[in-house]
C-alpha cells in the first residue's frame, strides 16, 4: 500500500486566494482526519470523517475552512479566502478505527500564505 | 483542560549516546498513550502504543515507559544513531472513544551529531 497520499507537498499562495489540499486515504480505512501543525500549537485536529460523513468539525478554525469527502478514496480541505495566519503544515491521516492501531499520517502539505 | 507536556523542548546528543524524553499528562481517564517519531518534512510515524495497564514497551532501540499513577511517560533511546534525529511526539488518547479528543504534546526535537 502506498500509504496516505497528500497533494500538493508545498503550496505558496497570496492572501485572499483559494487553496485546496487533497488527500487519498489508505484503502479500507473508514476514518479520515485532517490536522494542522504549527510550531506554537503543535498538531491540532481540524475535522474527521467516518464512512465519508463528517463527524466532528469543532476544530475547524472558522468559516473560511471547509472539508469534503465525496467518496471513500478522496478528501479535500479548502481555505477561502486564505490568510497569512493559515500558514502551517496540514496533515491527513486515516485509520480503520477511530483510535486504531493502524492510524497512519500522510507526508503533509506545507502551506505558505504571503 | 487536558494537556500533554513534553520535555525537553530540544536536545542535542552525540551519536552512540543514550537519551530519555519525558511526557507528563493530565488526561484522565485514558485509553492509551503513544509515542510518534516525525522526521523533517514527513508525517508522524507510530513508535509505541501503551494501554493503561502496561508499564513498558520496546521497539528496537526505543523503550517507552508509563507510570499511570504519576501520569508520566518516558521514551528512552539507546545507542543513538544519526537517523534518530527527529521530533518525538507524545499523544494521549482519553477513554472516550472519539478521535476528536486526542491530545498531542508539542514534541521534543532531537538532534544526533557526530
Amino acid at each position: 500500500d502506498a500509504g496516505v497520499i497528500q497533494s500538493p507537498r508545498h503550496e505558496v499562495t497570496e492572501m485572499g486566494q483559494e487553496v485546496t489540499l487533497r488527500c487519498k486515504p489508505i484503502s479500507g480505512h473508514d476514518y479520515l482526519f485532517w490536522y494542522r501543525q504549527t510550531m506554537m500549537r503543535g498538531l491540532e485536529l481540524l475535522i474527521y470523517f467516518n464512512n465519508n460523513v463528517p463527524i466532528d468539525d469543532s476544530g475547524m478554525p472558522e468559516d473560511r475552512f471547509s472539508a469534503k469527502m465525496p467518496n471513500a478514496s478522496f478528501s479535500t480541505l479548502k481555505i477561502q479566502p486564505s490568510e497569512p495566519r493559515d500558514s502551517a503544515v496540514y496533515f491527513c491521516a486515516s485509520s480503520g478505527t477511530p483510535l486504531g492501531y493502524g492510524y497512519t499520517f500522510g507526508s503533509g502539505t506545507r502551506l505558505t500564505v504571503v | 483542560k487536558n494537556q500533554v507536556e513534553q520535555s525537553p523542548q530540544s536536545l542535542i546528543i552525540l551519536e552512540g549516546k543514550n537519551c530519555t524524553l519525558q511526557c507528563n499528562y493530565t488526561v484522565s481517564p485514558f485509553s492509551n498513550l503513544r509515542w510518534y517519531k516525525q522526521d523533517t518534512g514527513r508525517g508522524p510515524v507510530s513508535l509505541t502504543i501503551m494501554t493503561f495497564s502496561e508499564n513498558t514497551k520496546s521497539n528496537g532501540r526505543y523503550t517507552a515507559t508509563l507510570d499511570a499513577d504519576t501520569k508520566q511517560s518516558s521514551l528512552h533511546i539507546t545507542a543513538s544513531q544519526l537517523s534518530d534525529s527527529a521530533s518525538y511526539i507524545c499523544v494521549v488518547i482519553p477513554n472516550t472513544g472519539t478521535a476528536s479528543k486526542l491530545t498531542f504534546g508539542t514534541g521534543t526535537r532531537l538532534q544526533v551529531t557526530l
